[in-house]
């Protein structure tokens, strides 16, 4: 079984709609992460969450929220999509507990498309 | 803030080495990682420095020096699998805090051909 899980794994959407992609893990880890990746730009942070009751904005969170429901769950919700939110979204973990080394593990993916 | 930089396309020959260059320029820097990432698939973890100098892996070797703002990746006896982009990433540490973030180069895409 993957240690990281995220739904949907694809999803096709029209603007205007609200969609949230949801991310569980079964590694135990205390922090989430979720990032967008477009083509020719790499990985950019849209939130983050060191524990459950800490929540924190990336670099690009406008136009997203997220919701920490539990250690193991972080889901981000696009209120309203827009079609430049069309990207690869991705999920990962890390655990404070490994010191200064802190690496991060991605689920799969999730293809969103907004038309 | 930080800059990183990485080439956009390499290719090499199956068995071949190749060397996959990064530069950033950050503040609070607290650590080098590389992953590999297959097209359409998540990035996976490959290597992380944090202290000058050589880590070796099996076939997956990375180098940090810290004072020159540089990193590379070397693959040795490359396989037709290797195919695939190279993303380094950088962790920044928040002034006065021992939390950080990682900032990812825009990765390298290796074609490796037979």
């Amino acid at each position: 079984d993957a240690d990281v899980t995220q739904t949907p794994r694809n999803r096709i959407t029209k603007t205007g709609k609200r969609i949230m992609l949801e991310c569980s893990q079964t590694k135990g880890h205390d922090r989430m992460y979720w990032y967008r990746q477009d083509p020719g730009l790499g990985l950019q942070l849209i939130y983050y969450s060191f524990d459950v009751k800490d929540i924190n904005k990336g670099e690009i969170s406008d136009g997203y929220s997220v919701s920490r429901q539990a250690q193991a769950k972080f889901s981000l919700s696009l209120e309203s999509a827009i079609p430049n939110q069309t990207a690869l979204y991705f999920c990962a973990t890390s655990d404070s507990r490994t010191g200064s080394t802190d690496t991060q593990y991605f689920g799969p993916g999730t293809r969103l498309t907004v038309l | 803030g930080q800059n990183i930089d990485q080439p956009t396309e390499m290719t090499a020959t199956e068995g071949a080495i190749v060397q996959i260059n990064c530069t950033y320029q950050t503040s609070g820097f607290n650590g080098l990682f590389w992953y590999q990432q297959h097209a359409g698939e998540a990035p996976t973890f490959l290597s992380y420095n944090v202290l000058d100098g050589l880590e070796e892996k099996g076939r997956f070797s990375s180098f940090l020096s810290r004072s020159k703002g540089y990193s590379y990746l070397l693959l040795k006896e490359l396989q037709m699998k290797d195919s695939a982009s190279y993303l380094c990433a950088v962790r920044e540490l928040y002034r006065g805090s021992t939390l950080g973030r990682l900032y990812f180069g825009r990765g390298t895409q290796l074609t490796v051909w037979p």
